[in-house]
């Protein structure tokens, strides 16, 4: 099973600020099969990065991905004040799906 | 616009077994082109996938719940179903379930969650 590892477990920044967020994995993982999330309290979370590096349908061009084989990131080029939040990356392998453990990003 | 709903009781006695319904609207579930899954949340805690489904009826578990998990589809109501046995308090989450398409394999569509308390 491939384990995600997302570091830092928490960031503390300011709006207008660049956020580097990064998910490790055990074992390499096709780009076309790693995605990242937001999530808000009480809400489900929302896919933002797909195969990598393409934003979902809506999602503003400060949110960006890049990375391959094990090592991903997720940039939020200038934070708004709506970004702080709960981030997660996920993959796909062998039949089986498997999330990070999160970043929270929260205000410094 | 797709939408998911989850539905099902919200309180299961321990060693009994939960049962949830995903009902899915604005979109075929019978299309070849996605899976149909079910993530959980424990309260405070990160995401964990329980499994998928495709239309046709092919089934994908997570391996550490694969002994207690049933995932069924109903294309006829636009619905598929978990159903979770032999549930202890660990088992007490916010139960999501998702739209997979199958190039990306990533969940772009989300039910807005139920939470289930395992407890006597």
């Amino acid at each position: 099973e491939i384990v995600l590892t997302q570091s830092p477990g928490t960031l503390s920044l300011s709006p207008g600020e660049r956020a580097t967020l990064s998910c490790r994995a055990s074992q390499s993982v096709s780009s076309s099969y790693l995605a990242w999330y937001q999530q808000k309290p009480g809400q489900a979370p929302r896919l933002l990065i797909y195969g990598a590096s393409s934003r979902a349908t809506g999602i503003p061009d400060r949110f960006s991905g890049s990375g391959s084989g094990t090592d991903f990131t997720l940039t939020i080029s200038r934070l708004e004040p709506e970004d702080f939040a709960v981030y997660y990356c996920q993959q796909y392998g062998s039949s089986r799906w498997t999330f990070g453990q999160g970043t929270k990003l929260e205000i410094k | 616009q797709l939408q998911l709903q989850e539905s099902g009781p919200g309180l299961v006695k321990p060693s009994e077994t939960l049962s949830l319904t995903c009902t899915v609207s604005g979109g075929s579930i019978s299309s070849s082109s996605y899976y149909w899954g079910w993530i959980r949340q424990p309260p405070g805690k990160g995401l964990e996938w329980i499994g998928s489904i495709y239309y046709s009826g092919s089934t994908y578990y997570n391996p550490s719940l694969k002994s207690r998990v049933t995932i069924s589809v109903d294309t006829s109501k636009n619905q598929f179903s978990l159903k979770l046995s032999s549930v202890t308090a660990a088992d007490t989450a916010v139960y999501y379930c998702a739209r997979q398409p199958w190039d990306y394999a990533d969940f772009d569509y989300w039910g807005q969650g139920t939470l289930v308390t395992v407890s006597s």
